[in-house]
């Protein structure tokens, strides 16, 4: 069974531009959920979805959204970009609640 | 505010021997406790749960103790071994908005010394 991907690896945007992360959650499962991490700061909630919904958020801007398609892939985006922005951003997948998460390998972006 | 807290940044501890990793919260509605794994470049991994109805829950090395008066949780890993090395990620669920919702601790780098 293949394991939580997120497209691409590695990401360099400058200020004030978007960026478009993708995750494709393990088959079958519906709720995926979308974390930033930088140092000091750990796993930093952003948003779950589940069948295409919203259902949870952090405490994030507003130019951090996301959407989920109806085969479950989600996709994340980031507008007007900050330097603060730079983290890696991790997508993870679960089967049901209360179960553990899958996690991709993240997306590293910088912001220069 | 971090309702998750791990408050050593660092551990170090010697193969072989016990490797005692401890996690605080303040959200007394946390029902479930998970622990994770990271290596560098790559998504944290599950290791270990428990629920709030138990006050231990053991896996091989691994064992996760709950002490919910206290609000404490510990990860202990006996005996330690080289490969443990990585930052460790405790976590707590607890329902939001009709869902659950997990929150995560900053982490705890461990170094195990060969």
């Amino acid at each position: 069974k293949a394991g939580v991907t997120q497209t691409p690896r590695y990401l360099i945007k400058t200020r004030g531009q978007q960026v478009t992360l993708s995750c494709s959650p393990i088959s079958g499962h519906r709720s995926v959920s979308w974390y930033q991490q930088t140092p000091g700061q750990g796993l930093q909630f952003l948003f779950e979805y589940f069948s295409e919904t919203q259902r949870n958020k952090g405490n994030f801007p507003g130019r951090f959204s996301g959407r989920q398609f109806s085969n479950s892939r989600s996709e994340m985006n980031v507008s007007t970009l900050e330097l603060g922005d730079s983290a890696l951003y991790l997508c993870a997948s679960t089967l049901t609640q209360n179960t553990e998460a899958f996690f991709g390998q993240g997306t590293r972006l910088t912001v220069v | 505010d971090q309702q998750v807290k791990q408050n050593s940044p660092s551990l170090s501890v010697q193969e072989g021997r016990i490797s005692i990793l401890n996690c605080d919260y303040t959200n007394s509605m946390f029902d479930y406790f998970l622990w994770y794994k990271k290596y560098p470049a790559e998504g944290p991994t599950f290791l270990i749960s428990i629920s709030s109805i138990k006050d231990k829950n053991e896996d091989g090395r691994f064992t996760v103790f709950l002490n919910k008066s206290a609000k404490h949780l510990s990860l202990h890993i006996v005996p330690s071994q080289p490969g443990d090395s990585a930052v460790y990620f405790c976590a707590a669920s607890a329902r939001s908005g009709g869902y659950q919702k997990v929150t995560f601790g900053i982490g705890t780098k461990l170094q195990v010394i060969p």
